[in-house]
């Protein structure tokens, strides 16, 4: 079974612009959750999606934001980039809702000049 | 919400040595606790998890303990080897039906030096 897919790999933008990120889970998985990892804050949750419906949200302002489409497909977005959004954001699967294993994709380095 | 503290943040082994890390969590109705490796470049990989109906488990080389009266939990590599090298992350959720959203620890950097 083929992994979670993220792309694009890498991205860079200026201050100000906006970004979209996709993740493709694994194939039956129906969960897909975003967190967004930098050597200061670490590994912070930022949204889950199931069933194309947003189940939980981190600490986030509303700049970030997301979808799901009916193919669990997801997509993140954040608008109006500030320097302190570069980070890697990585995407996470599970098959179901509640306290399932997540499976990591290799994540979206993001850098904002 | 959930507070995940995981100690120590760097450790340096012996190739062949065990390594220990330790994570304790706050909210006592967490039940799923996952460990990740994560290498360089790469996304975190589950390399083991564990449930609250059970108090350890093993996988190889690998095993976890969890103590749900003091609310701590424990990976434990034994026989090192040079690729063990990486960052490890615990992690554990918000009690309640709080979906799979995780509180990641901090990391800890494991070196295993030949």
């Amino acid at each position: 079974k083929a992994g979670v897919t993220q792309t694009p790999r890498y991205l860079i933008k200026t201050r100000g612009q906006q970004v979209t990120l996709s993740c493709s889970p694994i194939s039956g998985h129906r969960s897909v959750s975003w967190y967004q990892q930098t050597p200061g804050q670490g590994l912070q949750f930022l949204f889950e999606y199931f069933s194309e419906t947003q189940r939980n949200k981190g600490n986030f302002p509303g700049r970030f934001s997301g979808r799901q489409f009916s193919n669990s497909r997801s997509e993140m977005n954040v608008s109006t980039l500030e320097l302190g959004d570069s980070a890697l954001y990585l995407c996470a699967s599970s098959p179901g809702l509640f306290q399932e294993t997540q499976y990591f994709g290799p994540g979206t380095r993001l850098l904002v000049l | 919400g959930e507070n995940v503290e995981q100690h120590p943040s760097t450790l340096s082994v012996q190739e062949g040595d065990s390594a220990v890390i330790k994570c304790t969590y706050s909210d006592s109705a967490s039940n799923y606790f996952p460990w990740y490796k994560q290498e360089l470049g790469k996304g975190p990989q589950l390399i083991i998890d564990i449930r609250s109906n059970v108090g350890e488990k093993k996988d190889q080389r690998i095993a976890v303990t969890l103590n749900k009266t003091a609310k701590h939990f424990s990976l434990h590599i034994t026989e090192t080897q040079p690729e063990d090298s990486a960052v490890y992350f615990c992690a554990a959720p918000p009690g309640g039906n709080a979906g799979n959203m995780l509180t990641f620890g901090g990391g800890t950097r494991l070196m295993v030096k030949p």
